[in-house]
C-alpha cells in the first residue's frame, strides 16, 4: 500500500529566507508525486507534479521539488519564503494502479515571522 | 473562473439528524471525489463517481452516502452522524479518472456534530 510522511508537523521561518519542506513515501514502483497548498478557508491547491523525466520540477509560486528515488523522497523548496506563503502544505502520492487514487501526508503547518 | 464550490461551508447538524453536503463543479469534469479531513490529519478518500458510476473506498462506513444527479452536482449524506464524522469535507474533481490527473479541490465544508 502506498503511504506518505511529512515528518515535519509546523515549521516557522523569517520572511525572505529559504525553505525545505520534507516528504516521504512509500510505493513499489515510480509513484506520481504531488504537493498542495492549503489556505485558511480554501480549498487544496496544486503548487507542482512529478510523473517522470526530470527529477527537479518547477510548480507555482516559486516552488520547486526535487524527487529523489535512492531516499524515496519528494521535498518541496523555496528558495525566499513570502509572508504570504504561511499555509498547510500537503504532498500526496498517486499510484499506477487506476481510479486516480491519492493518498496523503499529515501536512506540514508553515509559519511566516515578519 | 471555472471551479468547485461548496455549500455550505459551515454546517452544524445534531448526533443522528441526517445531513447533505453539496458539491457543484463549472469545469465539467468526468470524475467528482469525496475526502474526509479530521483535524491536523491528512484527507481521507471515501468515495468518488466517474460519470454514473460510485466507487466506494473499502472502509467508509455505510453511514456515509453519496449522489451525483448530474455532470455538475454531487452529494454526500451522512445518515446519521456521531461525533466521531465532525470533520471538514472536501470535494474534488478531476477530468478523467486515469492515474496522475489533477484534482481540484473545492473549499470544503466544516461540519460540526453537537
Amino acid at each position: 500500500a502506498q503511504s506518505v510522511t511529512q515528518p515535519d508537523i509546523h515549521i516557522t521561518v523569517s520572511e525572505g529566507a529559504s525553505l525545505e519542506l520534507r516528504c516521504n513515501y512509500s510505493y513499489g514502483a515510480t509513484p506520481y508525486l504531488f504537493w498542495y497548498v492549503q489556505s485558511p478557508g480554501q480549498g487544496l491547491q496544486l503548487l507542482l507534479k512529478y510523473f517522470s523525466g526530470d527529477t527537479l520540477v518547477q510548480g507555482i509560486k516559486g516552488f520547486e521539488a526535487e524527487f529523489k528515488r535512492s531516499q524515496s523522497s519528494f521535498n518541496l523548496r523555496k528558495p525566499s519564503v513570502h509572508w504570504s506563503d504561511a499555509a498547510e502544505y500537503f504532498c500526496a502520492v498517486g499510484g499506477t494502479g487506476g481510479g486516480n487514487k491519492l493518498t496523503f501526508g499529515t501536512g506540514t503547518q508553515l509559519k511566516v515571522e515578519l | 473562473d471555472a471551479m468547485v464550490i461548496q455549500n455550505p461551508r459551515y454546517q452544524v447538524t445534531q448526533f443522528g439528524k441526517p445531513v447533505t453536503l453539496s458539491c457543484s463543479q463549472t469545469l465539467n469534469h468526468n470524475v467528482m471525489y469525496w475526502y474526509q479531513q479530521k483535524s491536523s490529519q491528512a484527507p481521507k478518500l471515501l468515495f468518488h463517481y466517474y460519470d454514473k458510476d460510485f466507487n466506494n473506498e473499502a472502509d467508509t462506513p455505510d453511514n456515509f452516502q453519496s449522489r451525483r444527479p448530474n455532470t455538475s452536482f454531487c452529494f454526500l449524506d451522512i445518515r446519521s452522524p456521531g461525533l466521531g464524522d465532525a470533520a471538514m469535507y472536501l470535494c474534488a474533481t478531476s477530468r478523467v479518472l486515469a492515474d496522475g490527473n489533477e484534482q481540484f479541490f473545492g473549499p470544503g465544508t466544516r461540519l460540526t456534530v453537537l
